[in-house]
């Protein structure tokens, strides 16, 4: 039962122009949700994350837009770069609980020159 | 100056060998899990610790038995490995709601 999807397995994009990876999660009682970014043989490691009494959180190139009503999420990267080709993970977290973070599938994002 | 390390790096060892992941944080955050990623590259949570506490224990093996001897350490201990144990493990840490730091991830093969 995977609550956290991505359905994208991958996706290639020209350096300079707009990544959006996306992700959809079945469990209305998440309310927080995070981007991870992953280089092989390292861990995640945190990108940006958004609340869910927020549409939309933004830090540097990096946007985060949440559609509650649609149970979706994108991560928006503009402009892409080489050293964004990594492995993106979305991540969510449920109200109330004791922090357990759920995530997606992954996609693998491949910026090309 | 690593805020969550995993030793070891790399594991590999013979089916029914009993084997101990150790992770350190030094971010003094009170919660710590792991995190199992299979050959599928799923993240599926196993172990969540909350100052030393078991707070979180997903359906897994009982052979797999994390022990927290403070609240900076989350180790992982496996009993009689298997073939499907294969993967890498990842340790992580958090604060209160903030996001979680990971450790480098430790590849286990079984063989």
């Amino acid at each position: 039962d995977q609550q956290v999807k991505q359905n994208s397995p991958s996706l290639s994009v020209q350096e300079g122009r707009i990544s959006i990876l996306n992700c959809d999660y079945t469990n209305s009682m998440f309310d927080y949700f995070l981007w991870y970014k992953k280089y092989p043989a390292e861990g995640p490691t945190f990108l940006i994350s958004i609340s869910s009494i927020k549409d939309k959180n933004e830090d540097g190139r990096f946007t985060v837009f949440l559609n509650k009503s649609a149970k979706h999420l994108s991560l928006h990267i503009v402009p892409s770069q080489p050293g964004d080709s990594a492995v993106f993970f979305c991540a969510a977290i449920p109200s109330g609980t004791a922090s357990k973070l759920t995530f997606g599938t992954g996609t693998r994002l491949q910026v090309t020159l | 100056d690593t805020a969550v390390s995993q030793t070891p790096k790399y594991l590999v060892t013979q089916m029914g060998n009993d084997k101990s992941i150790k992770c350190e944080q030094n971010l003094g955050h009170d919660t710590m899990y792991w995190y199992k990623q299979d050959s599928k590259k799923f993240l599926k949570i196993m172990f969540s610790y909350n100052n030393k506490e078991l707070i979180i224990n997903e359906t897994v093996p009982n052979r797999f038995s994390p022990k927290s001897p403070d609240k900076a350490h989350l180790n992982l201990h496996i009993n009689s490995l298997e073939l499907g144990d294969s993967a890498v493990y990842f340790c992580a840490s958090r604060y209160g709601q903030d996001e979680a730091f990971f450790g480098q991830g430790t590849r286990l093969t079984v063989v």
